[in-house]
């Protein structure tokens, strides 16, 4: 079965510098991969998406994320982190099953010092 | 085009109630799929609909069910209403299976 790990549930940097946040996963198959982010009392916001050809995918926001097939990551990075980039990421993998599962990692909080 | 929308946005029950949630999918998105959110659990897969017909469910019980209209909207509705049914409830849209998933603003239960 296919499985997501975060293995950084809280991570805190200051604003300017740079941000790596972990995402390893487990899968049978070439993965689709996703990065979400989700504000307080809000629903996930899509900040991009793997689904193959150039490892190095860009998103919104600044954000970029590598996959690696040979470490099983899709590590999302940001170079200068802002205030408003305080908020949960969650990584996620799918779809799975001939539909449209996806499997998410437990997510990683966010906190960005002034 | 306007994007996913959940509503209510907030509710609250009493054990044993019955509750529905409702999703509209964006413009021309077919398939349908709803999340549970707990701080215990995670992001959790409830179940998808594609064209009006449950095509994936996941590890749930049966108080946990679904529909999804010819318009593409689509309600869940728990039944029998246990503490643990708290969550933020998720509903995604996409143009088609296997596509990217696009996210409501959720809808908070909160079970008294």
């Amino acid at each position: 079965a296919q499985s997501v790990t975060q293995p950084d549930i809280h991570i805190t940097v200051s604003e300017g510098a740079s941000l790596e946040l972990r995402c390893n996963y487990s899968y049978g198959a070439t993965p689709y991969l996703f990065w979400y982010v989700q504000s307080p009392g809000q629903g996930l916001q899509l900040l991009l998406k793997y689904f193959s050809g150039d490892t190095l995918v860009q998103g919104i926001k600044g954000f970029e994320a590598e996959f690696k097939r040979s470490q099983s990551s899709f590590n999302l990075r940001k170079p200068s982190v802002h205030w408003s980039d305080a908020a949960e990421y969650f990584c996620a993998v799918g779809p799975t099953g001939g539909g449209n599962k996806l499997t998410f990692g437990t997510g990683t909080q966010l906190k960005v010092e002034l | 085009k306007a994007g996913v929308t959940q509503t209510p946005r907030y509710l609250i029950k009493t054990r044993g109630q019955q509750v529905t949630l409702s999703c509209s999918p964006i413009s021309g998105h077919r398939s349908v799929s709803w999340y549970q959110q707990t701080p215990g659990q995670g992001l959790q897969f409830l179940f998808e609909y594609f064209s009006e017909t449950q095509r994936n469910k996941g590890n749930f019980p049966g108080r946990f069910s679904g529909r999804q209209f010819s318009n593409s909207r689509s309600e869940m509705n728990v039944s029998t209403l246990e503490l643990g049914d708290s969550a933020l409830y998720l509903c995604a849209s996409s143009l088609e299976v296997q596509e990217t998933q696009y996210f409501g603003p959720g809808t908070r239960l909160l079970v008294l």
